[in-house]
């Protein structure tokens, strides 16, 4: 049973304006979401995090937003460019900020056109 | 810079053959994970590193798997009997104590034919 959901396969978008990519879970345990975003033949890089504790962190062109209570983080890059053209995996834990293995997401193909 | 290493990028081995996989850390990371990426899935937990222990194992698949760390450096993971299940990309990450970020390596594409 997949306990962090990304249920949008791909996503594309015109240079210059928003992407949304969202992320559902099942585990009210998760207590700290992560994102990152992964170009082909590459391994996954760290791209933006939020705790629990709060309902947005912004970094750059780079937000995500927690909705607890929905169990839902979506991630907004605005505004988008062709570089962002990537999969994007959402990922949670439940470790309270010790150590411990990520759960992800089946991850969202991004394309955004020129 | 000096990143997680992965060795090989890619394997090919036939079904019931052994294989290492390797993966060299950040120097100074001292949590090591090994994930698996099947084709069309997201990243699959199988194994975790503190130092050269294992707090936990929960997500290897079955007894043909196994992991050893040296350490706070090298680890390798061994796949025995392999099936063409197995394929898959095999990713490494380390990350410092404390922290969220884990640093992937660039992966193993295994392929069992």
């Amino acid at each position: 049973d997949q306990q962090v959901k990304q249920n949008s396969p791909s996503l594309s978008v015109q240079e210059g304006r928003i992407s949304i990519l969202n992320c559902d879970y099942t585990n009210s345990m998760f207590d700290y979401f992560l994102w990152y975003k992964k170009y082909p033949a590459e391994g996954p890089t760290f791209l933006i995090s939020i705790s629990s504790i709060k309902d947005k962190n912004e970094d750059g062109r780079f937000t995500v937003f927690l909705n607890k209570s929905a169990k839902h983080l979506s991630l907004h890059i605005v505004p988008s460019q062709p570089g962002d053209s990537a999969v994007y995996f959402c990922a949670a834990s439940k470790y309270g900020g010790s150590q411990g293995n990520l759960i992800f997401g089946k991850g969202t193909k991004l394309s955004v056109k020129p | 810079g000096a990143g997680v290493s992965q060795s090989p990028s890619n394997k090919v081995t036939e079904k019931g053959k052994d294989v290492e996989l390797r993966c060299d850390p950040i120097s100074g990371h001292t949590a090591l994970y090994w994930y698996r990426q099947r084709l069309g899935q997201g990243l699959e937990f199988l194994i975790y590193f503190q130092g050269n222990s294992a707090p936990d194992k929960s997500g290897l698949p079955s007894d043909r798997f196994s992991a050893e760390r040296t350490g706070e450096s090298v680890s390798t993971l061994t796949i025995q009997r392999t099936q063409q299940e197995d394929s898959a990309v095999y990713l490494c990450a380390s990350t410092v104590d404390l922290t969220y970020e884990q640093y992937f390596g660039p992966g193993t594409r295994l392929t069992v034919t």
